[in-house]
């Protein structure tokens, strides 16, 4: 049973537009959401995070909204650039229930494709 | 370059055979996890050390093991291989003994299993 979901497995956009990736998750004892971008032959890096106390957070060109009613966040990339071009995770934990012993759940990615 | 090192970088093997991965947390981090990334998969959760002590299990097969040195250095051993073992092996590092803020990803081992 997939607890975090990224339901479009690619997204293309046209550079200097909005990328939007979108995550839903299941289990409502998350409480602290992640994105994670991936170059291919690289680790996933940290992009950006959001706790469920908030329902937005802002870094530059990255917004993470957080919909806890609908269980959904989404990343909004403006503008996008060729750079933006990755693999993006959306992964998810319980930091205030205490089950973080066990990390993050992540979702399977969205490959994310800027046009020039 | 994130400091978190993992070697090797690529290993190719035969079923049936056992190998062993290597990670090098970032300097201070006490905690270290291994995920799995088959194709098209996001990235599953295997193992969490911290400071040597095993911390959480997740969905780690019997043929798979970790342990963590006294330097903080671990290996993921995986025995027994089948073709479907086949996968990007990730390691992650963090200071705390908690993973619910996120940590730093080496670039992986790529396993491929003949």
């Amino acid at each position: 049973d997939q607890q975090v979901k990224q339901n479009s497995p690619s997204l293309s956009v046209q550079e200097g537009r909005i990328s939007i990736l979108n995550c839903d998750y299941t289990n409502s004892m998350f409480d602290y959401f992640l994105w994670y971008k991936k170059y291919p032959a690289e680790g996933p890096t940290f992009l950006i995070s959001i706790s469920s106390i908030k329902d937005k957070n802002e870094d530059g060109r990255f917004t993470v909204f957080l919909n806890k009613s609908a269980k959904h966040l989404s990343l909004h990339i403006v503008p996008s650039q060729p750079g933006d071009s990755a693999v993006y995770f959306c992964a998810a934990s319980e930091v205030y229930s205490g089950g973080g012993a066990d990390g993050l759940t992540f979702g399977k990615g969205t490959h994310l494709i800027i046009q020039p | 370059d994130s400091g978190v090192t993992q070697t090797p970088k690529h290993l190719i093997t035969a079923t049936g055979q056992r190998v062993t991965l290597r990670c090098s947390p970032r300097s201070g981090d006490l905690s270290v996890y291994w995920y799995q990334q088959s194709l098209d998969q996001g990235l599953q959760f295997l193992i969490h050390y911290y400071n040597g002590e095993e911390r959480a299990k997740g969905n780690i097969l019997e043929r798979f093991s970790a342990q963590q040195f006294p330097d903080l250095h671990s290996e993921l051993n995986l025995s027994s291989l089948e073709l479907g073992d086949s996968a990007l092996y990730f390691c992650a590092s963090s200071v705390a003994r908690q993973g619910s803020y996120g940590y730093t990803f080496g670039s992986g081992t790529r396993l491929t299993v003949v």
